[in-house]
């Protein structure tokens, strides 16, 4: 089975501070994703990978950057934590576009 | 940008009911359907992918079909359990968003014994 793991599974950060959420996969998938989930709002795409070192924008990267050192690990950056980032990060990872997309548990972030 | 909608956002029936989510899109020119399962406070499960080439797809007692030139999947759920209580999600890709998901905002099931 394939397996997303995610760092943390909750976190609490103050503002401004610089927030590193990590996201690792076992099955050697080409793709990785970043989405975050907000009642009434749904799951929306911040960043997304194809490879090592590439990185796509999603609908709402501002405030975040991503990092792909490794083709296993996706890093979700919050260069200055604000309030309105309080939310469930989610990490997914694909073989393939036309795989299925498989998901970590989430982290819930709350930022005081 | 592909919009995804679902409807209803929350449904109840009783044990044993056979059911259909709905999910339409704006964009019928998707790369693939998939449709998932989030029980609260956990990430998302993934239950059927469609092509865009296919129809339909089964697994156990979920039947998804894509019509696309009417912009909608169904997720079909047969003889439906206690244990099916979630929310199911759809999402669809387009070429134009780099092949990445855009997810409609879930349907929230709960069948009641």
């Amino acid at each position: 089975d394939v397996k997303v793991t995610q760092s943390s599974r909750y976190l609490v950060k103050r503002t401004g501070e610089k927030v590193f959420l990590e996201c690792v996969q076992d099955m050697d998938h080409e793709n990785m994703f970043w989405y975050r989930q907000d009642p009434g709002l749904g799951l929306r795409l911040i960043y997304f990978s194809y490879d090592v070192k590439m990185k796509e924008k999603g609908d709402i990267p501002e405030g975040y950057s991503v990092s792909r050192e490794k083709k296993e690990r996706f890093s979700l950056i919050l260069e200055s934590a604000s309030t309105n980032q309080t939310s469930m990060y989610l990490c997914a990872s694909s073989s393939e576009y036309d795989s299925p997309l498989h998901f970590g548990n989430g982290t819930r972030l709350t930022v005081t | 940008k592909q919009e995804v909608t679902q409807i209803p956002a929350a449904l109840s029936v009783p044990e044993g009911e056979n059911l259909v989510l709905n999910c339409s899109f704006t964009d019928s020119a998707i790369y693939n359907l998939q449709w998932f399962r989030q029980d609260p406070g956990k990430g998302l499960t993934s239950l059927l992918l469609i092509q865009s080439s296919q129809r339909e797809q089964t697994s156990g007692r979920l039947n998804a079909s894509l019509d696309k030139s009417s912009g909608r999947s169904t997720l079909y759920i047969a003889a439906s359990q206690p244990g099916d209580s979630a929310t199911y999600l759809c999402a669809a890709s387009n070429s134009n968003s780099g092949y990445a998901l855009n997810f409609g905002k879930g349907t929230s099931l709960l069948v009641t014994p």
